[in-house]
């Protein structure tokens, strides 16, 4: 089975804070997305990436960004949270375009709090 | 976001077959449309996919008519545990990736 991991289920951060939400996948995925789902907005991409060290923006990249170093590890970095980043974030995973057929798979979000 | 086009909310009933349509009009020749479900505190999890005319699965079937600019979800007899939010996906605005539009989220009643 597919196996997508973050690092926390819950966090809460202070305004300003930086903050990191790391995931992991164990099927040598080469696409690797985030997302952030809010009540009434569905699921809204912030960043994807194909491979190691390669990053392409998504709908709403501003205020976040994103780190793979690995091809296992994406990480979702916000520099200097804020109240309006408060929201429900997943990680997915996916083999590479040619192998588009079988979706993408999904972690168990983070719901992140900035207070 | 996504340019996809489906009903915010459909109500049915135990037993019932659910017809959920998308509209995707910028899919892309190549892409392939999926479906995905999402339970509460779950993240969404792959149901179907396919390119074109009919697929059919354990779970529900996909009819893709031949411009394929829309495609229609049914899920046979539902029961409550299908309740949840379902997604077709589109390309985004930029057109360099298949995302996620609003959903449709299915109420199952007894």
């Amino acid at each position: 089975d597919v196996k997508v991991t973050q690092s926390s289920r819950y966090l809460v951060k202070r305004t300003g804070e930086k903050v990191f939400l790391e995931c992991v996948q164990d099927m040598d995925h080469e696409n690797m997305f985030w997302y952030r789902q809010d009540p009434g907005l569905g699921l809204r991409l912030i960043y994807f990436s194909y491979d190691v060290k390669m990053k392409e923006k998504g709908d709403i990249p501003e205020g976040y960004s994103v780190s793979r170093e690995k091809k296992e590890r994406f990480s979702l970095i916000l520099e200097s949270a804020s109240t309006n980043q408060t929201s429900m974030y997943l990680c997915a995973s996916s083999p590479p375009a040619g192998t588009v057929r079988l979706g993408q798979y999904f972690g168990p979000g983070t719901r992140l709090t900035v207070t | 976001l996504a340019k996809t086009t489906q009903p915010i909310s459909m109500d049915s009933y135990e037993g019932q077959e659910v017809n959920i349509t998308c509209s995707h009009n910028n899919i892309a020749t190549n892409d392939y449309i999926t479906w995905y479900q999402q339970f509460p505190s779950q993240g969404p999890r792959f149901i179907i996919q396919g390119y074109k005319t009919k697929v059919t699965n354990e779970v529900a079937s996909l009819f893709i008519p031949a411009d394929r600019k829309s495609s229609t979800l049914s899920l046979p007899r539902v029961s409550l545990s299908d309740t949840a939010v379902y997604y077709c996906l589109g390309r985004n605005n930029a057109g360099n990736m298949l995302t996620f539009g609003g959903g449709t989220r299915l109420m199952v009643k007894p």
